[in-house]
C-alpha cells in the first residue's frame, strides 16, 4: 500500500517570504511517481510538477523548487518569495507503475493550505 | 486543446432525480477518471477507464453509474444520491502509457449538492 503524508495543515505567510511545503511517501515498488498540484479557492487542480523515481535531480521552475529525496523519501516543495497569487492548497501525490497499460493510481496526501498575507 | 472540461459547473439535485456529470478532453489521452472530493479533503478515487473500458472502480455505490461512449467523453450518471454524496466531482485525464509523461490533467469540477 501506498501513503503520502504532508504533515503541515496549514501555512500562512507574508508576501515575499519563502515558504516549503514537506512530503513524505512510502512506497514498496521501486519505480513510482511523485507529483505536487495546486488547488486554488476555483477548485480545479493544477499539475505543478511530476518526479520519476530513478530521477533524483532536483527542478526549479522560477519560483518554484522541489527537492527529491530517496534516502528520507520526501518530495519538499518550496515556494521563493511568495506572492498572493501562491494561496492555495496543495497536493502531493504518489502513483504506482500501472496495473495494465493505462491506469494510474494517484494516492494523495491530505494536503497544506498556504496562505499568502500582502 | 490542452484542457479537460467539465458541465454543469454546479448541480443542485434532490435525492430522487437522475442527473448526469459530464467531462470532455481532445488531447488524445486514453485514460479517464473520476474522482470524488468533500471539503478540506484530497480527491478520492472513484473509477478509472482505460481505452474506454472500465478498468478501476473502488467499490463505489451503485447510485454512482460512470459511463465512457468514447475516447473523449465520460459521463457520471447519478440517481437516488444522498446528502452525504454532495461533493465536488474532478474528471482527470492521463495519455497513454508508454509516452514519456503519465501526469493526470483535471477539469475544474462539478460541485455537487444533494438535497
Amino acid at each position: 500500500a501506498q501513503k503520502v503524508t504532508q504533515a503541515q495543515t496549514e501555512i500562512s505567510v507574508v508576501e515575499k517570504e519563502d515558504v516549503t511545503l514537506d512530503c513524505v511517501y512510502e512506497t514498496r515498488d521501486t519505480t513510482y511517481y511523485l507529483f505536487w498540484y495546486k488547488q486554488p479557492p476555483s477548485g480545479e487542480l493544477v499539475f505543478l510538477i511530476r518526479r520519476n523515481s530513478f530521477d533524483e535531480q532536483n527542478e526549479i521552475s522560477g519560483r518554484y523548487s522541489w527537492n527529491f529525496q530517496k534516502s528520507t523519501s520526501s518530495f519538499n516543495f518550496t515556494i521563493t518569495a511568495s506572492q498572493v497569487v501562491d494561496s492555495a492548497v496543495y497536493f502531493c501525490a504518489l502513483s504506482e507503475a500501472p496495473i495494465r497499460s493505462n491506469d494510474y493510481k494517484l494516492s494523495f496526501g491530505a494536503g497544506t493550505t498556504v496562505t499568502v498575507r500582502a | 486543446d490542452t484542457e479537460v472540461t467539465q458541465t454543469p459547473k454546479h448541480l443542485v439535485m434532490g435525492m430522487t432525480n437522475k442527473k448526469s456529470l459530464k467531462c470532455e478532453q481532445h488531447m488524445g489521452h486514453r485514460a479517464m477518471y473520476w474522482y470524488k472530493q468533500k471539503a478540506k479533503k484530497p480527491p478520492e478515487l472513484m473509477f478509472v477507464y482505460s481505452y474506454e473500458k472500465l478498468s478501476i472502480n473502488e467499490s463505489v455505490p451503485s447510485r454512482f453509474s460512470p459511463e465512457c461512449p468514447n475516447s473523449s467523453l465520460l459521463n457520471l450518471h447519478l440517481h437516488a444520491l444522498q446528502p452525504e454524496d454532495s461533493a465536488l466531482y474532478l474528471c482527470a485525464s492521463s495519455p497513454p502509457s508508454g509516452g514519456t509523461y503519465n501526469e493526470q490533467f483535471f477539469g475544474p469540477g462539478t460541485r455537487l449538492t444533494v438535497l
